[in-house]
C-alpha cells in the first residue's frame, strides 16, 4: 500500500512559469512533510518541509502549500528556471525519522 | 563539511557473494539512514540508527541483509549473499534530531549490480 502518491510521473512547464507538484497522503498519522530534489547520479537534496500546525511555508521561489482535510500537499515553484529541471520527491513521516516517500515527479522546465 | 560520503559508488559483483557498503555521515548528526531506490518499489527506507543504536529495521528485506553503526561516523549495509534482485541504488543519510524535527540529508548513493 502507498502511504504517499505523486500521481504525475511527469510535468513539463515552460521557463518562468509556476511548476505546481501535487502530492497525496493516506496515513493521518503523518505530521512531517518534506520536498526533496533529486539530479541524476546524485542523492536527493532537502528543498522545503513543513510541520502538520501549518499550512503554509515559504523559502525563496518554493512554497508548500498543505490540507490536512484533504491529505494533499503541493510544492509551488516560481518563476520556474531551466535548473528546476529534476526529480522530485514528497516525503511524510511521523516525527521526522521514518520518512515515506512518493514515487516523484520529473519536472522539466522548457526555454 | 563534505556532506555525507559513501564507498564504493559503483558496485559490480556476481551472485553469491558478499557486498558491503560504506557511509560516513555528517559530523556532528546523531541519525543515520540506509534508503534502497529501484524502479519497482521507489525509495524506501531500511533501516535507521539514533546514536550509533539501531532503532527500526522494518524495511530490511530478509536476513541477507545486515547493518552496523559502529561508531558516530561509520556505517555499513551488508548483503551476503548477494542476489540479481538487490541490484537499486542504496543511499545514506544523516540528521541531527532536535525533539522531533531533523532533516536528512543524502550521500551521492552506491550503485550495485547484482549478476
Amino acid at each position: 500500500d502507498q502511504q504517499v502518491k505523486q500521481n504525475s510521473p511527469s510535468l513539463s512547464v515552460q521557463e518562468g512559469r509556476i511548476s505546481i507538484l501535487n502530492c497525496d497522503y493516506t496515513n493521518s498519522m503523518f505530521d512531517y512533510f518534506l520536498w526533496y530534489k533529486k539530479y541524476p547520479a546524485e542523492g536527493p537534496t532537502f528543498l522545503i518541509s513543513i510541520s502538520s500546525i501549518k499550512d503554509k511555508n515559504e523559502d525563496g521561489r518554493f512554497t508548500v502549500f498543505l490540507n490536512k482535510s484533504a491529505k494533499h500537499l503541493s510544492l509551488h515553484i516560481v518563476p520556474s528556471q531551466p535548473g528546476d529541471s529534476a526529480v522530485y520527491f514528497c516525503a511524510a513521516s511521523e516525527g521526522a525519522q521514518k520518512l515515506v516517500f512518493g514515487q516523484g515527479t520529473r519536472l522539466t522546465i522548457n526555454p | 563539511d563534505a556532506g555525507v560520503i559513501q564507498s564504493p559508488r559503483h558496485e559490480v559483483t556476481e551472485m553469491g557473494q558478499e557486498v558491503t557498503l560504506r557511509c560516513k555521515p555528517i559530523s556532528g548528526h546523531n541519525s543515520l539512514f540506509w534508503y534502497r531506490q529501484t524502479m519497482m518499489r521507489g525509495l524506501e527506507l531500511l533501516i535507521y540508527f539514533n546514536n550509533n543504536v539501531p532503532i527500526d529495521d522494518s524495511g530490511m528485506p530478509e536476513d541477507r541483509f545486515s547493518a552496523k553503526m559502529p561508531n558516530a561516523s561509520f556505517s555499513t549495509l551488508k548483503i551476503q549473499p548477494s542476489e540479481p534482485r538487490d541490484s537499486a541504488v542504496y543511499f545514506c543519510a544523516s540528521s541531527l534530531v532536535l525533539g522531533k524535527t531533523g532533516t536528512q540529508y543524502f550521500g551521492p548513493g552506491t550503485r550495485l549490480l547484482v549478476l
